[in-house]
C-alpha cells in the first residue's frame, strides 16, 4: 500500500521568507514517481514537478526547489523568497506502476504568505 | 490547447436527483480517473478507466457510476446524490497508467447536495 504524509497542515510566513513543505512517502515498490501540485484559491490543480525514484538529483526552478532523499523517503519542496501569489494548498503525490494508475495524495499543506 | 474539461463547474442540487458531471480530454489519453477532494483528506480516487470500456473502482466508489464509451469522455454519474457527496470533484487523465505519465487534472466541479 502507498501512503503520503504531509505533516504540516498549515504554514504562515511573511513575504520574502523561505519556506519548506515536507512530504514523506511509503511504498514497497522500487520504482515510483513523486509529484507536487499547487492548488490556488481558484481551486484548480497545477502540476509543479515529477521525480522518479531513480533520480535523486535535486531540482531548482526559479524560486522553487525540491529535495528528494530516498534514505528518509522524503520529497520536500522549498519556496525561496516567498510571495503572496504563492499562497495556496500544496499537495504531494505518489504514483507507482503497479497500482492501476492511482495517485496517492497527501492531505495537503495550506501555505499563507502575508504581505 | 491540451486540456481536461469538466462541466458543470458548480452545481447545487437536492438529495435523490440524478446528475452527471462530464469530463473530456483532448490529448488522446488512455487513462482517466475521478477523484473527490474533501477538507483535510486530500484527493481520493473514485473510479478509473484504463481504456475504452474498461473501468474499475477506486477507493471510494459507493454512490457513483462511470462509463467510458469513447476515449475522450469519462462522465461521473450520481444516481441518487446524498449530502455526504458534497465535495470538490476532479477528473484526471494521463497517457497510460504508469507512473512515468503525469496526470493532468480538470478545473474541478464543486458539488453541493442539499
Amino acid at each position: 500500500a502507498q501512503k503520503v504524509t504531509q505533516a504540516q497542515t498549515e504554514i504562515s510566513v511573511v513575504e520574502k521568507e523561505d519556506v519548506t513543505l515536507d512530504c514523506v512517502y511509503e511504498t514497497r515498490d522500487t520504482t515510483y514517481y513523486l509529484f507536487w501540485y499547487k492548488q490556488p484559491p481558484s481551486g484548480e490543480l497545477v502540476f509543479l514537478i515529477r521525480r522518479n525514484s531513480f533520480d535523486e538529483q535535486n531540482e531548482i526552478s526559479g524560486r522553487y526547489s525540491w529535495n528528494f532523499q530516498k534514505s528518509t523517503s522524503s520529497f520536500n519542496f522549498t519556496i525561496t523568497a516567498s510571495q503572496v501569489v504563492d499562497s495556496a494548498v500544496y499537495f504531494c503525490a505518489l504514483r507507482v506502476n503497479t497500482n492501476a494508475g492511482k495517485s496517492t495524495f497527501g492531505d495537503g499543506t495550506t501555505l499563507t504568505v502575508k504581505p | 490547447e491540451a486540456q481536461v474539461t469538466q462541466n458543470p463547474r458548480y452545481l447545487i442540487t437536492v438529495t435523490g436527483k440524478k446528475l452527471t458531471v462530464t469530463c473530456s480530454q483532448n490529448m488522446n489519453h488512455e487513462y482517466m480517473s475521478w477523484y473527490r477532494q474533501d477538507p483535510g483528506l486530500g484527493l481520493r480516487q473514485i473510479y478509473y478507466s484504463m481504456n475504452v470500456e474498461v473501468t474499475d473502482k477506486g477507493d471510494v466508489p459507493e454512490g457513483y457510476k462511470v462509463s467510458r464509451k469513447e476515449k475522450r469522455n469519462f462522465p461521473l454519474i450520481l444516481e441518487s446524490p446524498s449530502p455526504n457527496q458534497t465535495s470538490l470533484y476532479f477528473c484526471a487523465s494521463s497517457l497510460y497508467s504508469g507512473g512515468t505519465d503525469t496526470q493532468y487534472f480538470g478545473p474541478g466541479t464543486r458539488l453541493t447536495v442539499l
